[in-house]
């Protein structure tokens, strides 16, 4: 089955303490990105990667890593968080392209930094 | 700032009612337009999208949108709503053609049986 995965799904940590969201697709896509969906903002894209070893800023990075060692996978690193950084977290993948591609969500991380 | 808009953050209506969603972006030139769903407690998936041609498309679950360029409006439409349309509506622009997605910030729908 076609599908993006996340782990873990939920995560209360504190601050401070390193953590690690992994994503990963198996639909051998180009393209992924992490997103993060705070009430009343809607999704804000933290980072995305082209392809392999090619990562970029998104809208709101601060905070975060991103490595792209492997196609399939895209982990989320925060090396510090802060409770701001407690969201909801999206990876997302797709085809390279125009633009046109439809892009497939993972099921979501609920982190909780205290 | 280049941005997409989504009025009327909540939704409330009754079962049968029709249902339309406000979307406008403020990209000049070519755009790729998208609608996504959140069901609660689900990931996002696609409802429908547009790139070119007839401006009005068709999506799943008797969704429809429709593309008025002059407007830079993407409404998002069903005219008899189920209350397993409970959800969360998103709104996304392709402005620059490298897979990126500006995303809107979402309509919360309730319909109430």
């Amino acid at each position: 089955e076609a599908q993006v995965t996340q782990n873990p799904r939920y995560l209360i940590t504190v601050t401070g303490k390193k953590l690690t969201v992994t994503c990963s697709q198996n639909m051998n896509h180009e393209y992924m990105s992490w997103y993060r969906q705070d009430p009343g903002l809607g999704l804000r894209q933290i980072y995305y990667s082209m392809n392999v070893e090619v990562t970029d800023k998104g809208d709101v990075p601060e905070g975060y890593k991103v490595s792209r060692k492997e196609k399939r996978n895209f982990p989320l690193i925060l090396e510090s968080p802060s409770p701001n950084q407690t969201s909801l977290y999206f990876c997302a993948s797709s085809r390279a392209g125009t633009g046109r591609e439809t892009q497939y969500f993972g099921p979501g991380t609920r982190l909780l930094v205290l | 700032a280049q941005s997409v808009s989504q009025h009327n953050h909540h939704v409330i209506l009754s079962e049968a009612a029709s249902l339309e969603l406000g979307c406008n972006y403020s990209y000049g030139g070519t755009v790729n337009l998208f609608w996504y769903v959140q069901y609660p407690g689900q990931h996002l998936q696609l409802l429908l999208k547009y790139f070119s041609g007839d401006p009005l498309v068709k999506g799943i679950k008797g969704f429809e949108a429709e593309f008025i360029k002059s407007k830079f409006s993407f409404n998002l439409r069903k005219p008899s709503v189920q209350w397993s349309d409970t959800a969360e509506y998103f709104c996304a622009v392709n402005a620059n053609g490298n897979n990126r997605l500006a995303f809107g910030k979402g309509n919360q729908v309730v319909v109430i049986p």
